[in-house]
């Protein structure tokens, strides 16, 4: 257990709908971040959150917005969702700058049907 | 461009046997960290070895080490003693001291051991 929670683990739902993928960080850990893995892109970086505030934007589509709350724990919002949105969702925490490496969840599959 | 080339898409080796799998990246910086994460089935990204780039001296972690050439941009790393259980996807990546606190991730190399 790498002290990264994502649920749920496994997502199936249909084009059009929205889903929301959540993630509880590593105790101590300030900093979300949340990425995309599909087979023919690698790992893409979405978004980071730094205790609450948006730090730093990557290739995230209109579509998907995403949130820390107090608490820390930040959810990833996905919506009108279509086939090619179907990927592995990571979540990976850490307590600053990243240079330490992230703790990464164990990620949420999501299937569009 | 901030990029990350692993030109290798698949290795094998023999279990006990030295593989060397291969990493370049691009970036105008010159602060940075860079890391091999292993992705093992069960799909856990699980971080392997790291190297400050302002460090001239190779990381080592038991049976992993990394060969780091900075001019060359080049970091590729070697498991010794290679184990079943090494068997996994390796993705090599960096991230800069300064500006956005992202990863960037390569493509992935993945390695298959033989017993």
């Amino acid at each position: 257990d790498s002290g990264v929670t994502q649920t749920p683990k496994h997502l199936i739902t249909a084009t059009g709908q929205r889903v929301t993928l959540r993630c509880s960080p590593r105790s101590g850990d300030l900093s979300v971040y949340w990425y995309q893995q599909s087979l023919d892109q690698g790992l893409q970086f979405l978004i980071h959150y730094y205790n609450g505030e948006e730090r730093a934007k990557g290739n995230i589509l209109e579509r998907f917005s995403a949130q820390q709350f107090p608490d820390l724990h930040s959810e990833l919002n996905l919506s009108s969702l279509e086939l090619g949105d179907s990927a592995l969702y990571f979540c990976a925490s850490d307590r600053g700058r990243g240079t330490y490496g992230y703790t990464f969840g164990s990620g949420t599959r999501l299937t569009v049907v | 461009a901030q990029t990350v080339t692993q030109s290798q898409p698949e290795m094998s080796v023999q279990e006990a046997e030295t593989v060397t799998l291969s990493c370049t990246y691009d970036t105008s910086e010159s602060d940075y960290y860079l890391f091999w994460y292993k992705q093992p089935p069960s799909r856990q990204m699980i971080l392997v070895i790291r190297q400050e780039a302002y460090k001239q001296q190779n990381a080592t972690e038991n049976r992993f080490s990394v060969n780091f050439q900075k001019a060359a941009k080049s970091f590729s790393l070697k498991i010794s003693d290679s184990q079943l259980g090494d068997a996994a996807m390796y993705f090599c990546a960096y991230i800069l001291v300064q500006g956005a606190q992202k990863l960037v991730f390569g493509q992935g190399t993945r390695l298959t051991i033989n017993p």
